[in-house]
């Protein structure tokens, strides 16, 4: 059973810097990319990053590119999302996400066949 | 970027009726790249719908995706009580966008 768990969020500062986590289990992390969706207070969702399986390629969105980076560690089926320069409009429950082109060779599909629970960040003074 | 547009906002229905959800995109989508999500309040996004039509594993088969182009539908046959909730569309064809949800809501 798949299993996503993301930790990490908090308050903080406008400008300041926060690292969120993602605990995989349950399936074969490093065969998959992952992704990171965030949704503000009482919106919609907003796709935010993915990296391939083997953590050589990653994307971002526009509104979070130059400020945000995605890594992964694979013996510790982790995935990261280091967020810096954090700003106002960054408030938001960030989940983690599988992308299901898992097997073999692995490719990105770009929709999402899990889901964490999120991790709620504020960015507020 | 792609934009898509879900209609209605609100869909006001009783158990056992059935809704009917639109998604329309501001340019064409090719049908192997688009999906559909429900989201409970408090809880994560569950995918119900990708390639315009396959069910995701375990999905009721009450659900069903159709469309092309630019027109993209969600039917739910018979609503459920654990229905109810929010629905949203995603392309993955260019770039990744959603739409901006529809609710299906209790009358």
């Amino acid at each position: 059973q798949v299993q996503l768990v993301e930790s990490g969020g908090g308050v903080v500062q406008p400008g300041k810097s926060l690292r969120l986590s993602c605990a995989a289990s349950g399936f074969t992390f490093s065969a998959y990319g992952m992704h990171w969706v965030r949704q503000a207070p009482g919106k919609g969702l907003e796709w935010v990053a993915v990296i391939w399986y083997d953590g050589r390629n990653k994307n971002y969105a526009d509104s979070v590119k130059g400020r945000f980076t995605i890594s992964r560690d694979n013996s510790k089926n982790t995935l990261y999302l280091q967020m810096s320069s954090l700003r106002a409009e960054d408030t938001a429950i960030y989940y983690c996400a599988r992308d299901p082109g898992g097997g073999w060779p692995p490719i990105v599909l770009y929709y999402f066949d899990s889901w964490g629970q999120g991790t709620v960040v504020t960015v507020s003074s | 970027e792609i934009v898509l547009t879900q209609s209605p906002g609100t869909l006001s229905l009783s158990p056992g009726e059935r809704a009917t959800l639109s998604c329309r995109a501001s340019q064409s989508v090719s049908s192997t790249y688009l999906a559909w999500y429900q989201q409970k309040p408090g809880q994560a996004p569950r995918l119900l719908i990708y390639g315009a039509s396959s069910r995701a594993t375990g999905i009721p088969d009450r659900f069903s995706g159709s469309g092309s182009g630019t027109d993209f539908t969600l039917i739910i046959t018979r609503l459920e009580p654990e229905d109810f909730a929010v629905y949203y569309c995603q392309q993955y064809g260019r770039s990744l966008t959603f739409g901006g949800g529809t609710k299906v809501e209790i009358k």
